[in-house]
C-alpha cells in the first residue's frame, strides 16, 4: 500500500541552523501538508501545497518557514533560523484532492530538537 | 473566536461497551468533518469523513454524526476493545480552498479489558 515517508525521523539542531525536513507523498496525490506537534499538544496546521505553490497557510507559518517541491517526487519544509520553540514533531501529509473532503494520509514525522 | 472543542480529554470504559466522543465547534461553518486516530509518537490515521448534508455515517464499527445546528459531532465505537485505545481527533475544514485543516486536540481512549 502507497504510504508518505519522511526523513530523517529525528533531527537534532542547534537554535539558529537551518533545518530541512523532508517528504515524499503519495505519487499521485495533488495537494501536499505539513503539520506540527509540540509534544502534548494537538496537531496544528502549517501548510498546503496545490499546483506548486502554497494553498493555505496559518499564522505559525512565518518567514522564517518555507516549503518547495524540488522534484516529482520530493516536498520539503525548510526553517531557516531555528528556535527553541520550534521543537516537535513536524508532520506531512498528502491527499489525492483538497484535504478537507478526501482522506489525508499521514507520514511517520520527523522529530526536531533545537537546543 | 473560533474553537474546536473535544470535551473529553480522557476516557476509560470497558471492552464490549460503546464509546462516545464528541467534537464541539464554534464560529465555523464546516462543510466536512473529518476524525482520525493517532497513536503515541505516530502520525494521525484517517478513520471517517461526514459532510454538512449527512447526518450519519458508519463504517464497521465506527459511527459518526454531524449536527450542523447544533455544531457537533459524534463519533462511537461500538463493542469497544482495548486494541481501539488512542487518540481520536476530529477535524474541519475551514478555508474555502477546502486545503486548511484545523485538528481538534483529541480525547484519549482507553479500553480496559
Amino acid at each position: 500500500e502507497p504510504e508518505v515517508t519522511q526523513t530523517p525521523s529525528h533531527q537534532v539542531t542547534q537554535m539558529g541552523q537551518e533545518v530541512i525536513l523532508r517528504c515524499v507523498p503519495i505519487s499521485n496525490h495533488l495537494y501536499f501538508y505539513w503539520y506540527r506537534q509540540i509534544l502534548g499538544q494537538k496537531v496544528e496546521f502549517l501548510v498546503s501545497f496545490y499546483n506548486n505553490e502554497i494553498s493555505e497557510k496559518s499564522e505559525i507559518f512565518d518567514d522564517q518557514f518555507s516549503v518547495e517541491r524540488p522534484d516529482g517526487s520530493n516536498f520539503t519544509l525548510k526553517i531557516r533560523s531555528t528556535k527553541l520553540e520550534d521543537s516537535a514533531m513536524y508532520f506531512c501529509a498528502s491527499s489525492i484532492l483538497a484535504g478537507s473532503y478526501n482522506e489525508q494520509f499521514f507520514g511517520p514525522g520527523t522529530r526536531l530538537t533545537v537546543l | 473566536s473560533q474553537k474546536i472543542e473535544q470535551n473529553s480529554e480522557a476516557l476509560n470504559i470497558q471492552e464490549g461497551k460503546t464509546a462516545t466522543l464528541t467534537c464541539n465547534y464554534t464560529n465555523y461553518s464546516p462543510a466536512y468533518l473529518q476524525w482520525y486516530r493517532q497513536d503515541p509518537g505516530r502520525g494521525p490515521v484517517f478513520l471517517l469523513l461526514i459532510r454538512e448534508n449527512e447526518k450519519e455515517k458508519r463504517k464497521e464499527r465506527l459511527k459518526v454524526t454531524f449536527d450542523t445546528t447544533l455544531k457537533q459531532s459524534l463519533f462511537h465505537i461500538t463493542a469497544s476493545q482495548p486494541a481501539d485505545s488512542a487518540t481520536y481527533l476530529c477535524a474541519l475544514d475551514v478555508a474555502s480552498s477546502a486545503s486548511k485543516i484545523i485538528f481538534g486536540s483529541g480525547t484519549r481512549l482507553s479500553i480496559r479489558p
